[in-house]
């Protein structure tokens, strides 16, 4: 079965210092890999993804993820966080393969950047 | 610039009065999705348009319909709201539904009161 796992609900990291934001996933074919973002009463924001090519992604406001196949994960990573950083993370899989073309998503993580 | 607007960002409306939320892009995406969120849960794929094709998701309650009469807007029809139907809904587009990835709008906060 397809899913996708951010084992930590939330994430407290101070300001200046590097975050990282965990996602694991399980697909049968290969993976479509993406993170979003959701401020507070917003829609989701897309932030950077990973189809194929290069395992380091870079994407907006200097976030980064690197794909680890096996591993099975994608974590956001981010080397000075911001107390604007403070959002909520999600991270979502496609199967390759899945002709329905289903997003899966994760839970969520909550990150709480302090000043 | 917005690309994908909702309308409005907050309704309210009545336990059993039907209820419509619009969603309209610029982007002339070929796809449209509509998506229910909970408590900051992960969003729940309702339904989504492939052009003028429609595709439900095997568990989405009937209670909840959606049109969309041309490439730029697309529709979504509470018939009956339930106080279980009270949450944020976003829409998004993206070009194709396979490796791109998907533009939201801002979402509509729905209260059944």
């Amino acid at each position: 079965a397809q899913s996708v796992a951010q084992p930590e609900d939330q994430v407290n990291v101070a300001e200046g210092n590097p975050l990282t934001v965990k996602c694991t996933y399980s697909v049968s074919g290969n993976p479509y890999l993406f993170w979003y973002v959701q401020y507070p009463n917003r829609g989701l924001q897309f932030l950077l993804k990973y189809i194929t090519g290069d395992n380091l992604v870079k994407g907006s406001y200097g976030f980064e993820a690197e794909f680890n196949k096996s591993q099975t994960s994608f974590h956001l990573k981010k080397p000075s966080a911001l107390v604007s950083d403070s959002a909520l993370y999600f991270c979502a899989v496609r199967d390759a393969e899945d002709s329905n073309y289903q997003l899966i998503w994760g839970a969520g993580t909550k990150l709480i950047i302090k000043p | 610039d917005a690309m994908v607007i909702q309308n409005p960002r907050y309704q309210v409306t009545q336990f059993g009065k039907p209820v419509t939320l619009s969603c309209s892009q610029t982007l002339n995406h070929n796809v449209m999705y509509w998506y229910q969120q909970k408590s900051s849960q992960a969003p729940k794929l309702l339904f989504h348009y492939y052009d003028k094709d429609f595709n439900n998701e095997a568990d989405t309650p009937d209670n909840f319909q959606s049109r969309r009469p041309n490439t730029s807007f697309c529709f979504l029809d509470i018939r009956s709201p339930g106080l279980g139907d009270a949450a944020m809904y976003l829409c998004a587009t993206s070009r194709d539904p396979g490796v791109m990835a998907a533009f939201f709008g801002q979402g509509t906060r729905l209260t059944v009161v």
